[in-house]
């Protein structure tokens, strides 16, 4: 029974396309969270949802827009893609009670942009 | 600036040793440190965690010290079996940053049987 689970697992694209990555949690839980792994491997946080509202937005590109329509899914929308932007993305998920920091991750999405 | 650093890039054991892998942080306001495990092609599954106001949590086979003086933190797992090998990373959050986590690089753990 897959707890947080993220489609496509696999994307590839061209450059200046726009597309969308999708995530669902069956946790119950109120946080969810955009991971970004670039090439030399760290895990770098994008962006935080509680309970469908934006509480931490990093320095992203205005490229990337989250939208959370229900506290359990959220989905990563990528405007004009760049080379630069081949990574794989994890979404998490977390309760709000403590301990709210352990997170549960997706599988991942390979992003590829050509 | 990297505030949380894993300084071993892989890590080599024969099973039933110990595995010591360890991390260093920066910021001082992080409060809770966590350990995470991720084999290719999977998310990060979380493994143990250590609240700054503790010095140790154990959990089975997996061990976490943590060392505020020094800014350090290990993870011990004994004994070590194949199945540990994966890349490992730590992890930091401090409550005045929403909680959000901050990781390592990772390293990566063989066990030889």
């Amino acid at each position: 029974d897959t707890a947080v689970s993220q489609t496509p697992k696999y994307l590839v694209t061209q450059m200046g396309n726009d597309k969308s990555i999708k995530c669902e949690q069956n946790l119950g839980h109120d946080t969810m969270y955009w991971y970004k792994q670039d090439s030399k491997k760290f895990l770098k946080i994008m962006f935080s949802y509680n309970n469908k509202e934006l509480i931490i937005n990093e320095t992203v590109p205005n490229r990337f827009s989250p939208k959370s329509p229900d506290k359990a899914h959220l989905n990563l929308h990528i405007n004009s893609l760049e080379l630069g932007d081949s990574a794989v993305y994890f979404c998490a998920s977390s309760a709000r009670d403590f301990p709210y920091n352990e997170q549960f991750f997706g599988p991942g999405t390979r992003l590829t942009v050509l | 600036d990297q505030q949380v650093k894993q300084n071993s890039p892989s890590l080599s054991v024969q099973e039933g040793r110990i595995s010591i892998l360890n991390c260093d942080y920066t910021n001082s306001m992080f409060d809770y440190f966590l350990w995470y495990k991720k084999y290719p092609a999977e998310g990060p599954t979380f493994l143990i965690s250590i609240s700054s106001i503790k010095d140790k949590n154990e959990d089975g086979r997996f061990t976490v010290f943590l060392n505020k003086s020094a800014k350090h933190l290990s993870l011990h797992i004994v004994p070590s079996q194949p199945g540990d090998s994966a890349v490992y990373f730590c992890a930091a959050s401090a409550r005045e940053y929403g909680n959000k986590l901050v990781f390592g690089a990772g390293t990566i753990l063989r066990v030889k049987s």
